[in-house]
């Protein structure tokens, strides 16, 4: 049991650009989340799959952000067209179900400075 | 709709003295709770959860917390507080039968150790 490792760590780019977040969750768990945070803020929800569905997205999560979870292992976060206020923290989580929220296992996150 | 309020956005404390980081939560149905702790450039890590049963809470590192359904509080203990305690906390919520059972977070209180 490695955890949950989340590719890159730090990521900077220039507003505009398009970018894309990698998370590998704990082996064997079936359930995925992804969280952003900002400065001074806690953790915010923006989507969650169980094994390769998507099956529910936060009104945080506007038309530029798709996520996917092709074959139920790893995800990727992509924001396209990225803008200074996408500047945070991405999280990502995972568990097994039943035990949903009661044992979640978060990674390092994935740090985005749009310039 | 739930959300949570943490009090104190920063608190002090010197080595060995005790500690108190306060929580609150509204929601009009039955909740659990969760208290994580993040430390610089790592991900979040589970302190303590109350899912249901006794009201006072054990966790990690010797931290402990009461859940006051009275006071829709679940305020954070420790008795004696360390240099590595120094980290950023948060209070969290989730429904249980809630569709994703997502977590709902506070805005997280800074704890500094001084020594």
């Amino acid at each position: 049991d490695t955890g949950v490792s989340q590719n890159p760590r730090h990521k900077i780019t220039k507003r505009g650009q398009n970018v894309t977040f990698r998370c590998d969750p704990i082996s064997e768990h079936n359930r995925l989340y992804w969280y952003r945070q900002t400065l001074g803020q806690g953790p915010e929800f923006l989507t969650y799959f169980q094994n390769e569905a998507q099956l529910e997205k936060s009104r945080l999560l506007s038309d530029r952000f798709s996520a996917e979870r092709p074959k139920g292992s790893f995800s990727t976060l992509e924001i396209q067209r990225t803008e200074q206020g996408d500047s945070a923290m991405y999280l990502c989580a995972s568990s097994l179900v039943p035990e949903t929220v009661e044992k979640l296992f978060f990674g390092s996150g994935t740090q985005l400075s749009v310039l | 709709a739930q959300s949570v309020t943490q009090l104190d956005s920063q608190v002090p404390v010197f080595e060995e003295a005790p500690v108190e980081l306060r929580c609150n939560y509204s929601s009009s149905v039955s909740v659990y709770l969760f208290w994580y702790v993040q430390y610089p450039n790592q991900g979040l890590q589970l302190l303590l959860k109350y899912l249901s049963g006794s009201t006072l809470v054990k966790g990690i590192n010797g931290f402990e917390a009461e859940f006051n359904k009275s006071q829709t509080s679940f305020h954070l203990r420790k008795p004696s507080v360390h240099i590595s305690d120094t980290a950023e906390y948060f209070c969290a919520v989730s429904h249980p039968s809630g569709s994703a059972r997502q977590l709902t977070f506070g805005s997280g209180t800074q704890l500094t150790v001084l020594p």
